[in-house]
């Protein structure tokens, strides 16, 4: 079984349009996160979510909305989209801070083209 | 820039090589991680050290941590063709909670 599991795989879509990204954990983790990749590889965090509660929200703009329905379930949906919107967006979840330690693991990751 | 720093940003090595990767940071950490990324694929995580400690094992691998020097290094013994993927690591700054921050990672090739 898929421990992350994000959909779509694959999302093209028109300038302006919105589009949402869901992400499932079956690992029983209480935090979740959501991180944009850029076609240079950096990995950033955007948000994440303890327990359905938002914990860290980067510089993002408003147009990305995080959505946190029940802790194994954190949504991504973002109005308006730009072209600057490409990249890969992952989901990841862990444990938590047990021990100190912050271990994550990843979704495969959603190829979001903007044309 | 980023917290964590990857050097070289890419590497190709025949198989049966070692491979070494080097991370610098910033801030005062919890711990560092290192992750593999295959193309197309997600992160997925290798070995975490401490910052109490300096060398860990795992197969392998051989991650060192100069918390003096802000910096890491991975190596990869043996590499084998299967070992091809990106490296990032990732730093648990104090007092930053749950947060990591990765590098822009190191590409690395390993050639039949």
């Amino acid at each position: 079984d898929t421990a992350v599991s994000q959909t779509p795989k694959y999302l093209v879509t028109q300038m302006g349009n919105d589009k949402s990204i869901k992400c499932e954990q079956n690992l029983g983790h209480d935090t979740m996160y959501w991180y944009k990749q850029d076609s240079k590889k950096f990995l950033k965090i955007m948000f994440s979510y303890n327990n359905k509660e938002l914990i860290i929200n980067e510089t993002v703009p408003n147009r990305f909305s995080p959505k946190s329905p029940d802790k194994a379930h954190l949504n991504l949906h973002i109005n308006s989209l730009e072209l600057g919107d490409s990249a890969v967006y992952f989901c990841a979840s862990s444990q938590g801070l047990a021990g100190g330690v912050n271990i994550q693991y990843f979704g495969a990751g959603t190829r979001l083209s903007v044309l | 820039s980023q917290q964590g720093e990857e050097d070289p940003q890419a590497l190709s090595i025949q198989e049966g090589e070692n491979a070494t990767m080097n991370c610098s940071y910033k801030t005062s950490i919890n711990n560092l991680q290192w992750y593999r990324q295959n193309s197309g694929r997600g992160l997925v995580h290798l070995i975490l050290i401490r910052s109490n400690e300096r060398e860990k094992h795992s197969g392998r691998l051989r991650v060192t941590l100069d918390t003096s020097k802000k910096s890491s290094s991975l190596l990869i013994t043996a590499s084998r063709a299967a070992d091809t993927a990106s490296y990032f690591c990732a730093t648990a700054p104090q007092a930053a909670g749950n947060k990591l921050t990765f590098g822009g990672g190191t590409r690395v090739l390993v050639k039949p």
